[in-house]
């Protein structure tokens, strides 16, 4: 029905603790990206899922950061021993990578992540 | 290019004026682009996009132009109003490859009263 959504939409956290982060995006969306933005920033591109391809992990900070599509649906991004510079607001967005109707992303509202 | 953590550009716009954002691309295979539009505290929402058989499209006080000779994307907006206060997000893709999508770095446009 609705649009994508993320859970939490707020997560603090100690540092060196892990967190997941999820995203459900819109049904039938074959696509699925994740981004991070620092406050005042632009967006910055972690991972891109695509159908049942190998995903693109191109923007993945570091081996602490993973992510998984299940059943090319729900995505969850983990991060491991997270440290203070992880701390962001982490997107999501889905599209149906549709010729006909175009490849316009659908954004969840995020999760502020902070980490003490 | 990617935006990878800078802080962004501001523009300031009286209110009632024309405003113009512009936006160079990477890629010249990109075939598809698309203007967001991000208010504080949300997630980036879609504005306009054109595809790469095109140089114009309008959209209700918005225009896109897209000059593929030089790479480059504006967004004009018509009659600026207080709720057009936002950052503004250019993106490309190459629809024919399953490319992800590659944002650009962003312009806060301020409103001026």
């Amino acid at each position: 029905g609705a649009g994508v959504s993320q859970s939490p939409s707020n997560k603090v956290t100690e540092k060196g603790k892990d967190v997941e982060l999820r995203c459900d995006p819109i049904s039938g969306h074959t696509a699925l990206y994740w981004y991070r933005q620092s406050l005042g920033q632009g967006l910055e591109f972690l991972i891109y899922f695509q159908g049942n391809s190998a995903p693109d992990k191109s923007g993945l900070p570091s081996d602490r950061f993973s992510a998984e599509r299940t059943g090319g649906s729900v995505s969850t991004l983990t991060i491991q021993r997270t440290q203070q510079e992880d701390s962001a607001v982490y997107l999501c967005a889905s599209s149906p990578r549709s010729r006909a109707t175009g490849n316009e992303q659908f954004f969840g509202p995020g999760t502020r992540l902070t980490v003490l | 290019g990617e935006s990878v953590g800078l802080h962004l550009p501001t523009l300031s716009v009286q209110e009632g004026d024309n405003s113009i954002i512009n936006c160079a691309y990477s890629n010249s295979a990109s075939d598809y682009f698309i203007w967001y539009k991000q208010e504080s505290g949300k997630g980036p929402q879609f504005i306009i996009d054109i595809r790469s058989n095109m140089d114009k499209r309008q959209g209700q006080r918005v225009t896109v132009l897209l000059n593929k000779t030089v790479k480059h994307l504006s967004l004009q907006i018509a009659a600026t109003q207080p709720g057009d206060s936002a950052v503004y997000f250019c993106a490309e893709n190459f629809m024919n490859r399953d490319d992800k999508i590659i944002f650009g770095k962003g312009t806060r446009l301020h409103i001026l009263p």
